[in-house]
């Protein structure tokens, strides 16, 4: 019973690939996110989506599209990987306003750009 | 931007020692959160704490949010907590964004 499930975990590509990684949650929550963790451990928001409406894009290269088709999807495309693209993504999900539960992540993907 | 800073940033313990990790933020928050990113990178949730205290089995947290810092202690370390502790926070109107602190990194040796 995954909260927030993440595929793939691992994506090795090379540059200038297109890839994308799939995120869903069965919480119900409203919002969800990206998060990027870099080499330094550093988490950082990337996108916020609440109720298939983006809400937050934090000075992301627009070779990042965030997109959400329900509520309980977010899906992250890149295009023309990078090297400096290579990091951990996190997805998660909260309800805002009931401060109940915070947040809840995914188990992440390591994207490595070869 | 809201500032949160983790102290200290790297923590040696020996099996059994108890510990404090401590959060600083510099504004008002209407949500704190205490994860632990465990050695295969998973980040679990420990304890979501804007204001007083809980705890949860050897684990237990304190936010003074009149005073911006939330304390995190562990008791009877095991080898098991080694991994990195982050606090994050969020502020009303900041479209619930959750800002981290850099983390602080904890090794239990048996």
């Amino acid at each position: 019973d995954t909260a927030v499930s993440q595929t793939p975990k691992y994506l090795v590509t090379q540059m200038g690939n297109d890839k994308s990684i799939k995120c869903e949650q069965n919480l119900g929550h409203d919002t969800m996110y990206w998060y990027k963790q870099d080499s330094k451990k550093f988490l950082k928001i990337m996108f916020s989506y609440n109720n298939k409406e983006l809400i937050i894009n934090e000075t992301v290269p627009n070779r990042f599209s965030p997109k959400s088709p329900d509520k309980a999807h977010l899906n992250l495309h890149i295009n023309s990987l990078e090297l400096g693209d290579s990091a951990v993504y996190f997805c998660a999900s909260s309800q805002p306003g009931t401060g109940v539960y915070g947040y809840t992540f995914g188990s992440g993907t390591r994207l490595t750009v070869v | 931007g809201i500032q949160v800073e983790q102290s200290p940033p790297d923590l040696i313990l020996q099996e059994g020692a108890n510990s404090t990790l401590r959060c600083n933020f510099s504004d008002s928050v209407n949500n704190l959160q205490w994860f632990h990113q465990n050695p295969w990178g998973q980040l679990i949730n420990l304890f979501y704490i804007p204001s007083g205290t809980k705890q949860n089995g050897r684990l237990s947290a304190t936010t003074v949010a009149t005073e911006r810092y939330s304390l995190l202690y562990i008791s009877s370390s095991q080898t098991t907590d080694s991994g990195v502790y982050f606090c994050a926070v969020t502020q009303t109107g900041a479209n619930s964004k959750l800002t981290f602190g850099k983390g602080i990194t904890l090794s239990v040796r048996p």
